[in-house]
């Protein structure tokens, strides 16, 4: 149970900004967002994770609404190399037994 | 992060056959986890590995298919037993960290 939903694909054109959504609708108080991504048949990559406030970090900056059912995960740049498939996982901190991965994102980075 | 060797990268297999999968991680950790992606679908936890007792596993995988072995904090193996070609998949492991999960690079199974 992913309890997540994120569009199948999205398209960005490289260099520009890929916002990649992400709705969290049943999200409980101490459940946090966590960002993950797949290139081609490699391990899952985390990127970043929130609870309520923007996060920023090398790779991504992460948008939480304020009533926390939904999020935004900004490449500011994208490259040829960001595409994969981004997994949006909401989930306890204490809970990662229950790390559930749904469908995901495919990002198709295009020249 | 963690750094995560896994061994196999990738192998071929006949099937009936069984495969042991070893992931080694740089530092101790609690628990350790077992995915299995099957071509073209998300990751599926198979089970919880932890140091000292049986592995925990999911609905709808079982010990006498995938037994998996936790000798010490910072290795596991997982068994893929008496293989069939439904079996064909990429098998992670993966640890916990204090920021998330952390994953390996994966062991891309073929059964032929």
């Amino acid at each position: 149970d992913a309890k997540t939903t994120q569009p199948p694909s999205m398209d960005c054109a490289e260099g520009r900004a890929a916002n990649l959504p992400c709705n969290h609708s049943t999200i409980s108080g101490n459940e946090y967002v966590y960002w993950y991504r797949q290139i081609h048949s490699q391990g899952p990559q985390y990127i970043i994770h929130g609870l309520k406030n923007n996060e920023t970090n090398e790779m991504a900056s992460l948008i939480i609404t304020e009533d926390r059912k939904s999020s935004t995960l900004i490449l500011p740049h994208a490259t040829l190399r960001d595409t994969a498939v981004y997994y949006c996982i909401v989930i306890g901190r204490d809970n990662f037994n229950k790390f559930y991965f749904g469908s995901g994102t495919k990002l198709n980075v295009k020249p | 992060s963690a750094v995560i060797s896994q061994k196999p990268s990738r192998d071929i297999c006949q099937r009936g056959t069984s495969l042991t999968i070893q992931c080694q991680v740089d530092s101790q950790v609690t628990m350790m986890f077992w995915y299995r992606q099957q071509p073209g679908q998300s990751l599926t936890l198979i089970a919880t590995a932890n140091q000292g007792s049986e592995a925990t596993y999911e609905s709808g995988f079982v010990i006498d298919k995938f037994p998996i072995s936790r000798p010490n904090l910072t290795f596991s193996t997982l068994t893929v037993s008496n293989m069939s070609p439904e079996d064909s998949s990429i098998y992670l492991c993966s640890v916990e960290r204090s920021s998330g999960l952390f994953f390996g690079s994966g062991t891309q199974l073929s059964v032929l």
